[in-house]
């Protein structure tokens, strides 16, 4: 049974500064790796996606991948209040066309 | 371009009733996925096409619930009869179909299902 860990927080960052969240997965055979926002109400929204170890950076988004340890990471630069959200890690053996393992999602708040 | 449509957007039933979502994926999209997401919780994967051929239904509780695209195109998701737990957000999901790359699915608005 593949499984996807993450914090439910909430995770609670001033406005302004660095939001980090994480993620672990127990399927070695991941290849592929999601971080997807969801606002309440709202359906799922991909941020980042990510393919191979080291890190990968696209606006005030990066995400971190680690394969040796299972372990995946979102950093949010410069944190705005419309980051808001809950944030889903998502992984699949293979391409991104395949069907996607959730984790439970972390609440993320910014405070002004 | 359109995304994905789905209705009804909220239904509420009783248990033991039945009950269909409708999902419209985006255009030229093979890949159509159905996720349920229970309050709380990530979406979890019920079933996935490939055109009109399931690819994965192994999370499908084929005792009480079905799911068809037949013409490769539109997809219907039936609980026959629903239960107390069947309570969540049903989302439809499409992507283009190629396994070598970074292929992104994208989700509709869901149907809300409330079972009494």
């Amino acid at each position: 049974q593949k499984e996807v860990e993450q914090n439910s927080g909430p995770l609670s960052v001033p406005e302004g500064a660095i939001a980090s969240l994480n993620c672990t997965y127990s399927d070695r055979g991941s290849q592929s790796f999601f971080w997807y926002r969801q606002y309440s109400g709202k359906s799922p929204e991909l941020i980042m996606s990510i393919y191979s170890n080291g890190d990968k950076e696209d606006g005030r988004f990066t995400a971190q991948l680690n394969k040796a340890s299972q372990y995946v990471s979102l950093l949010i630069r410069d944190s705005q209040p419309s980051d808001s959200a809950t944030y889903l890690c998502a992984v699949t053996s293979g391409g991104g066309a395949d069907g996607l393992t959730f984790g439970k999602g972390t609440h993320l708040i910014i405070q002004p | 371009e359109a995304g994905v449509a789905q209705s009804p957007r909220y239904k509420i039933i009783e248990k033991r009733q039945s009950v269909a979502f409708w999902c419209n994926p985006i255009s030229g999209h093979a890949t159509l996925y159905w996720y349920q997401q229970i309050l709380g919780q990530g979406p979890k994967l019920l079933i996935q096409f490939q055109n009109n051929g399931v690819v994965d239904d192994s999370q499908l509780p084929k005792d009480r619930f079905s799911a068809e695209r037949l013409k490769g195109v539109d997809s219907t998701l039936k609980i026959q009869p629903a239960k107390l737990e069947d309570s969540a957000v049903y989302l439809c999901a499409s992507s283009l179909w190629d396994p070598q790359s970074t292929d992104t699915q994208y989700f509709g608005p869901g149907t809300r299902l409330t079972v009494l």
